[in-house]
């Protein structure tokens, strides 16, 4: 099993820019959740998806969007890029949406600099 | 609505001696709090759990964590610190029942190992 994937591990843009971050969750997961991690901060939770579908959402705008396909993988994308978008963006997959009781498995993240 | 603390931004012990990371939380339902670990460059692993059941919750790598609902407090304990510990601790507090339930992480407490 190779766990939560994702791609790219690093990327550098432009202020302006459009980005695509990719993420594979777990074999047998249903559910994937975005966070942002800044530097020296806790992981800001952005969106989950569940069948194919955003059901909760923090507190980010409307740059931020994503998409679940069938088999559950999962696509961030962040428009008109800012340079506080800037961080780690982690990918995290779990068994079931309405069960937040449940343990997330959690990928390496993808580190995006926008200069 | 929810939301943790982690008292302590850095923590430094001697190896062999007991840790203690402090985490109090605030949530209006029933929570479910978790600590994960992150070192670096590598993604974020669950240490332990608590969803209502046994107060006192064993994870792995001899770590513990004591739910006390009176303090509203959740903190992390090892009796004895090895130089693997070094890591990156966030405490994290979701709420099943709220409907606007969402995963909170903690600010994060470094953990120093002295020789």
């Amino acid at each position: 099993d190779a766990g939560v994937t994702q791609s790219p591990t690093h990327l550098i843009k432009t202020r302006g820019q459009q980005v695509t971050l990719r993420c594979s969750p777990k074999s047998g997961h249903d559910t994937v959740s975005w966070y942002q991690q800044a530097l020296g901060q806790g992981p800001q939770f952005i969106f989950q998806y569940y069948e194919e579908e955003e059901r909760q959402r923090g507190n980010f705008p409307d740059r931020f969007s994503g998409h679940q396909f069938p088999n559950y993988s999962s696509e961030l994308n962040v428009n008109a890029l800012l340079l506080g978008d800037s961080a780690l963006y982690l990918c995290a997959s779990s068994l079931s949406l309405a069960e937040f009781r449940n343990e997330q498995f959690f990928g390496p993240g993808t580190r995006l600099t926008v200069l | 609505a929810q939301s943790v603390t982690q008292l302590d931004s850095h923590v430094s012990v001697s190896e062999g001696t007991p840790v203690l990371l402090r985490c109090n939380y605030s949530s209006s339902y029933s929570p479910s709090l978790f600590w994960y670990v992150q070192h670096p460059n590598k993604g974020l692993q669950l240490l332990l759990k608590y969803t209502s059941a046994a107060t006192l919750v064993k994870g792995i790598n001899g770590f513990e964590a004591e739910f006390k609902k009176s303090e509203t407090s959740f903190h992390l304990t090892k009796p004895s610190a090895h130089m693997s510990d070094a890591a990156e601790y966030f405490c994290v507090v979701s709420d099943r029942d709220s409907s606007a339930s969402k995963i909170i992480f903690g600010s994060g407490t470094r953990l120093s190992i002295r020789p």
